[in-house]
């Protein structure tokens, strides 16, 4: 069955610093996958996807991921955080004839001045 | 304007009452989910609609009935309401059920407490 492992469950990072989360995924086929951000109190929001093709995705707020099949990873990253990133991230891959997203534990992000 | 909206935003209330929470979204999207979040954050889907026709169940116990009286409404009615019902539970919609290409855009989130 497709999974999603998020090895850190929190990071800490200094505002200003580079960022990079991690994200191991389990899939027969070619994956498709996502990383959604939760702000505090908020809903999930999406910040980029995969499906197919380059496999450096860029997406809002300045994030971007990489894919490597090799890895079987799908880590996000961004060069200079803000303290507004400071939120719950969450690696999802599709999964059940692409109905679903399988999500990964989350990582909470917290940026220090 | 809210693209997906829930009510309430918190409920407490004690164990073996029957609870419904409400979901609208105004995106005009066919398929509409709902999810669980636990204490430790974890997100599990629990159903999805397409056009009011139940896609997704996902062995949740028979104390859950979503209910879709329109495309744009997805209600989640809860009986016997049990500790372990405490989450969060989050509505969501896409434009259609291909989950993997369409992107889900979710409510702010119900918090229920049952004690």
């Amino acid at each position: 069955a497709q999974s999603v492992t998020q090895p850190d469950i929190h990071i800490t990072v200094s505002e200003g610093a580079s960022l990079e989360l991690r994200c191991n995924y389990s899939y027969g086929a070619t994956p498709y996958l996502f990383w959604y951000v939760q702000s505090p109190g908020q809903g999930l929001q999406l910040l980029l996807k995969y499906f197919s093709g380059d496999t450096l995705v860029q997406g809002i707020k300045g994030f971007e991921a990489e894919f490597k099949r090799s890895q079987s990873s799908f880590n996000l990253r961004k060069p200079s955080v803000h303290w507004s990133d400071a939120a719950e991230y969450f690696c999802a891959v599709v999964a059940a004839g692409f109905q679903k997203l399988v999500f990964g534990t989350g990582t909470r992000l917290l940026v220090s001045p | 304007d809210t693209a997906v909206s829930q009510t309430p935003k918190y409920l407490v209330t004690q164990m073996g009452n029957d609870k419904s929470i409400k979901c609208e979204q105004n995106l005009g999207h066919d398929t509409m989910y709902w999810y669980k979040q636990d204490s430790k954050k974890f997100l599990k889907i629990m159903f999805s609609y397409n056009n009011k026709e139940l896609i997704i169940n996902e062995t949740v116990p028979n104390r859950f009935s979503p209910k879709s009286p329109d495309k744009a409404h997805l209600n989640l009615h809860i009986n016997s309401l049990e500790l372990g019902d405490s989450a969060v539970y989050f509505c969501a919609s896409s434009q259609d059920i291909i989950a993997g290409l369409n992107e889900q855009y979710f409510g702010p989130g119900t918090r229920l407490t049952v004690t």
